[in-house]
């Protein structure tokens, strides 16, 4: 099966700690994305990486970290320094960064107490 | 930066009716705009897309328009069905700086189809 899987599904950490998201895609697309939802709210942009080594902030990268050292993987950490962590999470991915159709995996529900 | 918004927030029609969500945006340059349908603890599924120099688009019971002039675009959905319940979001592809571009979205419509 060709896709985005996302490790886990549901998540809970203490306040303070570190996590780490998990993003793995066997599409063999360049580009991946991570982005938060939060009820209500449409989707808003984290971080995104165009190719291996390289990624850039999206609109609300603060309190997030990421890393691309592998094409299929992107996780996501989110530090003790994001003042409200709980949320859905979503990665996603295209062929290529301009490329137009972008497609999500499952998420993680992470729930921080 | 480019803003989507997207009305109605909730919207409620019987089995076999017509659904229409409607969305607008800001950014003239701004040339994708997908449709996603999402169910519960779910992710995305992006269900149809149009792009700019195409005025509408149809796929079976969903279909896409977009006016360019008003900046606007709306997903129509006919003889729905009780799986058509979700919640759709729509989503504007405009330039965010240097090479690159982004998906800014709407914050989402609960569709709720009643048998």
């Amino acid at each position: 099966d060709g896709g985005i899987t996302q490790s886990p599904k549901y998540l809970f950490r203490k306040e303070g700690q570190n996590v780490t998201l998990s993003c793995e895609q066997n599409l063999n697309h360049d580009a991946m994305y991570w982005y938060r939802q939060d009820p209500g709210q449409g989707l808003r942009l984290i971080y995104y990486s165009q190719i291996v080594n390289d990624f850039q902030k999206g609109d609300i990268a603060e309190g997030y970290s990421v890393s691309r050292e592998k094409k299929e993987s992107f996780p996501l950490t989110v530090t003790s320094a994001q003042k409200n962590p709980t949320a859905f999470y979503l990665c996603a991915s295209s062929i290529a960064q301009n490329s137009y159709e972008q497609y999500f995996g499952p998420g993680t529900r992470l729930t921080v107490t | 930066g480019e803003n989507v918004e997207q009305h109605p927030s909730t919207l409620s029609v019987q089995e076999g009716d017509s659904a229409v969500i409607k969305c607008t945006y800001s950014d003239s340059a701004s040339n994708y705009f997908p449709w996603y349908k999402q169910e519960l603890g779910k992710g995305p599924q992006l269900i149809i897309d149009i792009r700019s120099n195409v005025g509408e688009k149809k796929d079976q019971r969903i279909a896409v328009t977009l006016n360019k002039t008003a900046k606007h675009f709306s997903l129509h959905i006919t003889e729905t069905q009780p799986e058509d319940s979700a919640v759709y979001f729509c989503a504007a592809r405009g330039y965010s700086g240097g090479s690159n571009y982004k998906l800014t979205f709407g914050k989402g419509t609960l569709l709720t189809v009643n048998p």
